[in-house]
């Protein structure tokens, strides 16, 4: 079954970095694509850019260029997401989704990791 | 504040039907495909409705999805107590460089 496990709780100072794994599982993970999706307490989901694992293309939302960058590990069929200068603003919950390998905008999150809460304080 | 509105909360009686909308603009749902997701207390988002009304295996067909215009539509037959979740609406928008929106989502409540 597909799975996609992601690294555990963070607790950032502000100015910080946080790199954020997402490993999958029981798919060939160069077939398809990953977005990176936060949720803010209370709030509703924002999308924060997508990779594709066949070919490293990358699509940041604007909101974040500049400040994030997504990556791919084939072998060990892991993604990640480093967001830089953070705030406390930043403070959410941060999840990986499948997505498609060519172009996020025609497809679907179909499967999600568990989710990796970020905290950022002084 | 979310590009695409939906009612903060909403309520129903178990086997009752409930409407949820999103209302979006010409660059989101006036050009793209509407997805729906269900997010019960704690735990990730779970498609619904993909393509403003396919269901992915494994969802009842008590859950069907719409659009006309710059709106959506989610509704739910046959509501049960399990249905009481957060509800979202997704949708790609044109602007921006391109970028996937979400409703700021409806609280759905089994009375």
């Amino acid at each position: 079954q597909v799975q996609l496990v992601q690294s555990g709780a963070e607790l950032k100072k502000p100015g910080a970095s946080v790199k954020v794994s997402c490993q999958a599982s029981g798919y060939n993970f160069i077939s398809f694509g990953v977005s990176w999706v936060r949720q803010a307490p209370g709030q509703g989901p924002e999308w924060m850019g997508w990779i594709s694992a066949y070919n490293g293309n990358t699509k940041y939302a604007q909101k974040f260029q500049g400040r994030v960058t997504m990556t791919t590990d084939a072998s060990t069929s892991t993604a990640y997401m480093e967001l830089r200068s953070l705030t406390p603003d930043d403070t959410a919950v941060y999840y990986c989704a499948r997505d498609l390998y060519y172009d996020s905008r025609l497809g679907y999150f179909e499967y999600w990791g568990q989710g990796t809460p970020v905290t950022v304080s002084s | 504040q979310s590009v695409l509105t939906q009612s903060p909360s909403t309520s129903g009686t178990p086997g009752q039907r409930v409407t949820i909308s999103c209302s979006g603009s010409r660059s989101n749902i006036g050009s793209n495909a509407v997805n729906w997701y269900q997010q019960l207390p704690g735990m990730a988002p779970k498609v619904l409705i993909f393509s403003n009304n396919q269901r992915p295996s494994g969802v009842p067909d008590r859950f069907s999805g719409s659009k006309s215009d710059t709106s959506a539509s989610l509704v739910i037959s046959g509501l049960q107590p399990e249905d009481e979740a957060d509800y979202f609406c997704a949708v790609w928008d044109d602007s921006l460089s391109g970028v996937w929106v979400f409703g700021g989502g409806t609280k759905l409540t089994v009375l």
